[in-house]
């Protein structure tokens, strides 16, 4: 199963801070994607990274991937109440494209 | 494009009945996932399709549940009886795979209830 684990399981900030969710795997990937969902609607896709990458950047987005520790982490700067939601990593391996999600992380920004 | 399209987008039914929840991926995307997301078991993959072919249904929770794929552009799961709980959101998604991202585009989820 290609499941990250998101750590930790709950975060609540106030507008205008940082956000810093981590993900952790188990095995050699290809690539690993974070994906957001915003109550009752699907998930989004909002960043891949590929294992030769270390740091990728997408507007208020960084993500950064230590293939050594088999870890990623997601970073978004200067919150709005609407990045309120949770957030999955997940990632492929080989030439197994089947994606499986963990809990994910409840990002709460408080206006 | 319109993106994944899914329906019933909410459904009520009685334990017991049939529900079939339908699916049209994205036009060109060659894999399609369903994936089941409740409170207490998160989202998990029941199965999933390349190539309109079933690629692993491990997820299937029990032969009440069944998938099919008879051609690119639609995918349904049936629900044969229902029981309560079965009472979830039904998400599908397609992508390319072997293209650049191989990311996920889901659709906007189905929610079943079972009385």
């Amino acid at each position: 199963s290609q499941q990250g684990e998101e750590d930790p399981q709950a975060l609540s900030i106030q507008e205008g801070e940082n956000a810093t969710m981590n993900c952790s795997y188990k095995t050699s990937i290809n690539n690993l994607q974070w994906y957001r969902q915003n109550s009752g609607r699907g998930l989004v896709h909002l960043i891949l990274i590929r294992s030769n990458e270390r740091e990728k950047h997408s507007g208020r987005l960084r993500v950064t991937l230590d293939t050594s520790k088999k870890s990623s982490s997601l970073l978004i700067t200067a919150s709005r109440a609407a990045d309120t939601a949770s957030y999955f990593c997940t990632y492929n391996a080989g030439s197994n494209y089947k994606l499986t999600f963990g809990k994910g992380t409840l990002l709460t920004v408080n206006p | 494009d319109a993106g994944v399209i899914q329906s019933p987008r909410h459904e009520v039914t009685e334990m017991g009945q049939e529900v079939t929840l339908r699916c049209k991926p994205i036009s060109g995307h060659n894999s399609l996932f369903w994936y089941r997301q409740t409170m207490m078991r998160g989202l998990e993959l029941l199965i999933y399709f390349n190539n309109n072919v079933p690629i692993d249904d491990s997820g299937m929770p029990e032969d009440r549940f069944s998938a099919k794929m008879p051609n690119a552009s639609f995918s349904t799961l049936k629900i044969q009886p229902s029981e309560p709980r079965d009472s979830a959101v039904y998400f599908c998604a397609s992508s390319l795979q072997g293209g650049p991202t191989g990311e996920l585009f889901f659709g906007e989820g189905s929610r079943l209830t079972v009385l």
